[in-house]
């Protein structure tokens, strides 16, 4: 069975911390990883890893994906209360002819000031 | 144009009506999606469009049935709906080479 798995459920830090989220994948066809921002509206798309080992930055986050442990990490430098949020890890893979996606149960960040 | 936009943002109806949720993209994107995210949950796949073949997740009842009149456009038909039913409904397009961008939603309540 295709599974996405993300940790931890939650987290608490303060403004400043560095954070490293986690998502691991049991998949078959595997095409890409995918990150998203949940905050109250839909998620915004982050980044997208098809490459292991190939870092991905914007600001303060940045993504990394390795296909041989099959896990990726976002880490978040310097915290600020504006990235409180869930982060959401999706896995897309082929089957049957057509990509489809898993999403990890996410995990809800939250940075006190 | 970037964005995915859904129409109406807010359906409120009751178990017997027949309504229709809009999804519309001007990227050329080939694909497109609904998805169905209840509270604190992640979105859960329904449907997938792409190249107008359809995708069904099986385990979506057939009250829902989508319509790709377009490749712009994306309509997900609910009829007999029931209470549990309600949650956001979330449209999506995009690809692998592209990534992928969700539409605002439709918060839907059925009473």
């Amino acid at each position: 069975e295709d599974k996405v798995v993300q940790s931890p459920l939650s987290l608490v830090v303060h403004e400043g911390d560095t954070v490293t989220l986690n998502c691991s994948y049991e998949v078959t066809n595997f095409r890409s990883l995918l990150w998203y921002k949940q905050e109250k509206k839909a998620p915004t798309f982050l980044f997208m890893l098809t490459s292991s080992g190939i870092e991905k930055k914007s600001g303060r986050l940045s993504s990394i994906l390795d296909k041989k442990e099959l896990f990726s990490i976002l880490n978040i430098t310097a915290t600020q209360t504006g990235d409180s949020a869930i982060y959401l890890c999706a896995v897309s893979l082929l089957k049957g002819g057509t990509y489809k996606y898993i999403f990890g149960t996410g995990t809800r960040l939250k940075v006190l000031a | 144009d970037t964005e995915v936009t859904q129409t109406p943002k807010h359906l409120v109806m009751g178990m017997t009506n027949k309504k229709s949720l809009k999804c519309e993209q001007h990227m050329g994107h080939r694909a497109m999606y609904w998805y169905k995210q209840k509270a604190k949950k992640p979105p859960e796949l329904m449907f997938v469009y792409s190249y107008e073949k359809l995708s069904i997740n099986e385990s979506v009842p057939s009250r829902f049935s989508p319509e790709c009149p377009n490749s712009s456009l994306l309509n997900l038909h609910l009829h007999a709906l029931q209470p549990e039913d309600s949650a956001l409904y979330l449209c999506a397009s995009g690809s692998t080479r592209d990534g992928y961008t969700f539409g605002s939603g439709t918060r839907l309540t059925v009473v």
